[in-house]
């Protein structure tokens, strides 16, 4: 298994433009994550979602959005790129085991965003 | 106040060291404890998972819960340069899809 991998790993923006931070997880779980991580701030929770076709809002949305057409993906889309949206961008999904809680979040690697 | 507040260190020890992370919150109706290890320009991993109250034990780690007090601790014995790396605690309500919400996290460096 993969686990999660998200692309690119690596991305220099222009104040404005738009993009697409992809995330994909091969273990067949229902919850997936978007966090960014900025400097002494931890892990600030972006989007969620329970499921396909079911997404939510988590404590810092504006200027994002995602989808969830697969049970695999869950890409996130910056629209209108700010230099407020500098971040490391983590990736992460999780299952209940026999409706037991693990604990356990899988993260991707990361993705470094850069807005100039 | 934050929910949950975590010393961002850098905390630096010299190998063999007994260490000790502290997190403390302030939601009362958190049920879940985590810890997370985090290398540098990697994502967090899981460490440690504790349920509601008291003590676990993995190995050189040692996760504490103490709910009365809103606090929760990582010990870690005999302490490893691999080590070296950020922790960062984790809790979670009942329900609530799965949300976790984390401390910033605590830079450690086990030195030689």
């Amino acid at each position: 298994n993969a686990g999660v991998t998200q692309t690119p790993k690596f991305r220099i923006l222009k104040i404005g433009q738009s993009m697409t931070l992809q995330c994909t997880q091969d273990m067949n779980h229902n919850y997936m994550y978007w966090y960014r991580q900025d400097p002494g701030m931890g892990l600030k929770l972006i989007y969620y979602s329970v499921g396909a076709g079911i997404t939510d809002k988590g404590e810092v949305p504006n200027g994002y959005n995602v989808s969830r057409s697969t049970t695999e993906d869950f890409p996130l889309r910056l629209e209108l790129a700010a230099p407020s949206q500098t971040s490391v961008y983590f990736c992460a999904s999780t299952e209940f085991l026999d409706r037991v809680y693990t604990g356990e979040l899988f993260f991707g690697e990361g993705s470094r965003l850069t807005v100039l | 106040q934050k929910e949950v507040e975590q010393d961002p260190g850098p905390l630096s020890v010299p190998e063999g060291a007994i260490v000790s992370l502290n997190c403390t919150y302030s939601n009362s109706a958190f049920q879940y404890f985590m810890w997370y290890r985090q290398y540098s320009r990697k994502g967090p991993e899981l460490l440690m998972y504790t349920y509601s109250s008291g003590n676990k034990e993995d190995g050189r780690f040692t996760a504490q819960v103490d709910k009365s007090s809103k606090y929760i601790s990582l010990f870690i014995r005999d302490s490893q340069p691999s080590d070296s790396a950020t922790y960062l605690c984790a809790m979670k309500l009942t329900g609530g899809g799965n949300k976790l919400t984390f401390g910033t996290g605590t830079q450690l460096k086990v030195e030689l």
